[in-house]
């Protein structure tokens, strides 16, 4: 147990809907990031938030925001669903930035999107 | 396009033998790390290496990073049939510490 939850496990939903997929970092985490998995590709950064503010941008398209909470759990909204959206979804936490010492990043077991 | 790439896509062997990957990247680095996979699961670090390192050990684990040549190899030997995964290599890029970038893994597959 990596110590960072995800949730929901699994989501299907209809092309053009909306979801919001949740993550709550380790405890004393400050960084979450998000992921996203297609079938058989590597991971694609999404965003990173450090403590409540965006930190990196990575591949994510104007249809996904995403927002990290005092509590520093994070959401990852995403809108007007395409089939090509469905995907595994991370979420990670490390510590947070500062001279690179403290750089694992420790990873939820995923939200799987399946748009239909 | 992704930092960092792994090398071979997919490798199967016998149990017992040694297992090799390789991950190339792009840009100056501060560290690499290797994650494994399990299928459909979430990623498990395994180690980090920081860019002044050349080796480093951890039980069945050996990685070499070599920054001349951008490039960095897992070795897991004694292979085990639990060792069949997916191995991604990340990289933090330098100077944007805590943004990791992906290869798109190797499907590692041990025989028993």
């Amino acid at each position: 147990d990596s110590g960072v939850t995800q949730t929901p496990k699994h989501l299907i939903t209809a092309t053009g809907q909306r979801v919001t997929l949740r993550c709550s970092p380790r405890s004393g985490d400050l960084s979450v990031y998000w992921y996203q998995q297609s079938l058989d590709q590597g991971l694609q950064f999404l965003i990173q938030y450090y403590n409540g503010e965006e930190r990196a941008k990575g591949n994510i398209l104007e249809r996904f925001s995403a927002q990290q909470f005092p509590d520093l759990h994070s959401e990852l909204n995403l809108s007007s669903l395409e089939l090509g959206d469905s995907a595994l979804y991370f979420c990670a936490s490390s510590v947070g930035p500062g001279t690179g010492v403290n750089t694992e990043a420790f990873f939820g077991q995923g939200t799987r999107l399946t748009v239909v | 396009s992704q930092q960092g790439e792994e090398d071979p896509q997919a490798l199967s062997i016998q149990e017992g033998e040694n297992a090799t990957m390789n991950c190339s990247y792009k840009t100056s680095i501060n560290n690499l790390q290797w994650y494994r996979q399990n299928s459909g699961r979430g990623l498990v670090h395994l180690i980090l290496i920081r860019s002044n390192e050349r080796e480093k050990h951890s039980g069945r684990l050996r990685v070499t990073l070599d920054t001349s040549k951008k490039s960095s190899s897992l070795l897991i030997t004694a292979s085990r049939a639990a060792d069949t995964a997916s191995y991604f290599c990340a990289t933090e890029v330098l100077y944007n510490f805590n943004k990791f970038y992906f290869g798109s893994g190797t499907k590692l597959n041990v025989k028993p």
